[in-house]
């Protein structure tokens, strides 16, 4: 069945880069299919980050985009999120997730808490 | 660009009842609208597409209705399963991408 997972340092220091991956298992991300990033900032809702199609195309949210890169690498089914010049706000648990070109997630990683702090 | 607003912020329910869960949407988005459950600890999880479409392997307890800007997500007989956080979500936008509501708690009352 379809499993995602992600994986990335825990703690990211002020300034810096968070760099997460998603595994993707038993579906390949050159299908038709979008693959995207969404957090949950501590006590707050669900916020979507960005999203890429296996081609390459990547959509972002507008007030991250300066900050964000979302990137694919079909020969190991896994795709990436770069987010740069961290702070304190940018703590959250980081969701990988499929979703269809109606941006409906239908599988989701099991999620991955990021802190940032000094 | 849209804004989605939910009601109430919480909503106390007793086992066996019912619960209904309120999403407004800015402006009109036709039945483009989605539901997720949320528990602590796990991935949210889709419930309803397109208004009222239940995703596969999701209850009948589970309703959702709507068109326009106002939406609703009803559960029927509260499981103790069901306690969660709802969220709404703008869904079928193009280019790709999601807005969610802010959420509502249901909780044991």
């Amino acid at each position: 069945q379809v499993q995602l997972r992600e994986s990335g340092p825990p703690l990211v220091k002020p300034s810096e880069t968070l760099s997460l991956t998603c595994f993707v298992s038993g579906f390949s991300v050159s299908n038709s299919y979008y693959w995207a990033w969404i957090r949950q900032p501590p006590g707050k809702g669900l916020e979507w980050i960005g999203t890429i199609y296996h081609t390459g195309d990547t959509y972002y949210k507008s007030s991250l985009e300066s900050r964000v890169t979302v990137s694919v690498d079909t020969s190991k089914n896994q795709f990436s999120l770069r987010l740069s010049s961290v702070t304190a706000a940018d703590t959250a648990v980081y969701y990988c997730a499929r979703g269809n070109p109606t941006s409906l997630f239908d599988y989701w990683g099991p999620g991955t808490l990021v802190t940032v702090s000094s | 660009e849209i804004v989605m607003t939910q009601s109430p912020a919480t909503l106390s329910v007793s086992p066996r009842e019912r619960a209904t869960l309120s999403c407004r949407a800015s402006q009109d988005i036709g039945i483009n609208l989605a539901w997720y459950q949320h528990k602590p600890g796990q991935p949210p999880r889709l419930l309803i597409y397109g208004a009222s479409s239940r995703a596969t392997g999701i209850p009948a307890r589970f309703s959702g209705s709507g068109s326009g800007t106002e939406f609703t997500l009803t559960i029927n007989s509260l499981q103790s399963a069901d306690f969660a956080v709802y969220y709404c979500q703008l869904h079928n936008n193009w280019p790709p991408g999601a807005t969610f509501g802010p959420g509502t708690r249901v909780d044991i009352k």
